[in-house]
């Protein structure tokens, strides 16, 4: 059963910070690991899509990285600001199938001005 | 814009009521999802179906139940509200997870006095 576990927990910066959010999970025959941000109340938007056959993906500031054989994923957050404070996920499809995403149970960051 | 509709956004009712949670969707997706999340807490997978007439449990046992009679609605029934089902429900669809295709909508934060 895949199981998916984001360190830490919680995480406050400067704003201004370069930072490192980290996910790691058991099943390594992943099709694709996605991230996800939740701002508080809402629902999930999704931010990267990493395929298995990739190591990585950028979208201006953030960027995400995948280590299959090692079971983890990073996502780095360049020059951190304010707006980004939010709790953010990151899912894997569960084991043997491609129709449901395990989530970890995210980190909550904080950015302060 | 969403692309993925829940109703209502909040919801605060009496314990013993019967209540419906709406969720629509407008990109023909198959699969579609609930999400039961408490506040700060991770996400749990409820509910799910993989198309018309297909409704399966989740992880986490819930006594609501659902139905999925056409393809772009998904509604979720509480036949008696308790305080125990005061919670965030979020409702997600997609085509296939391997390509990304997962959207959550809003959520409903549900109240039971």
């Amino acid at each position: 059963k895949q199981e998916v576990t984001q360190i830490p927990a919680a995480l406050s910066v400067p704003e201004g910070e370069n930072l490192v959010l980290n996910c790691s999970f058991t099943d390594s025959a992943i099709y694709n690991l996605q991230w996800f941000r939740q701002d508080p109340g809402k629902g999930l938007t999704s931010l990267l899509l990493i395929q298995s056959s990739q190591r990585e993906q950028t979208s201006g500031r953030l960027n995400a990285s995948l280590d299959k054989s090692s079971g983890r994923s990073t996502l780095y957050i360049a020059a951190s600001q304010p707006g980004d404070s939010a709790t953010y996920l990151c899912a894997a499809p569960l084991s043997g199938s491609a129709r449901q995403l395990t989530f970890g149970s995210g980190t909550q960051l904080t950015v302060l001005p | 814009e969403a692309d993925i509709y829940q109703t209502p956004r909040y919801l605060v009712i009496g314990t013993g009521k019967k209540i419906t949670l709406e969720c629509s969707q407008t990109m023909g997706h198959d699969k579609m999802y609930w999400y039961q999340q408490d506040p700060g807490m991770e996400l749990h997978l409820i509910h799910y179906s993989y198309g018309v007439n297909s409704t399966e449990k989740g992880d986490l046992s819930s006594e609501s139940t659902v139905s999925r009679i056409r393809t772009e609605h998904f509604p979720l029934t509480l036949e008696s509200a308790r305080p125990s089902h005061t919670s965030q429900y979020l409702c997600a669809s997609s085509i296939w997870a391997a390509e990304g295709s997962y959207t959550f909508g809003s959520g409903t934060r549900l109240t039971v006095v």
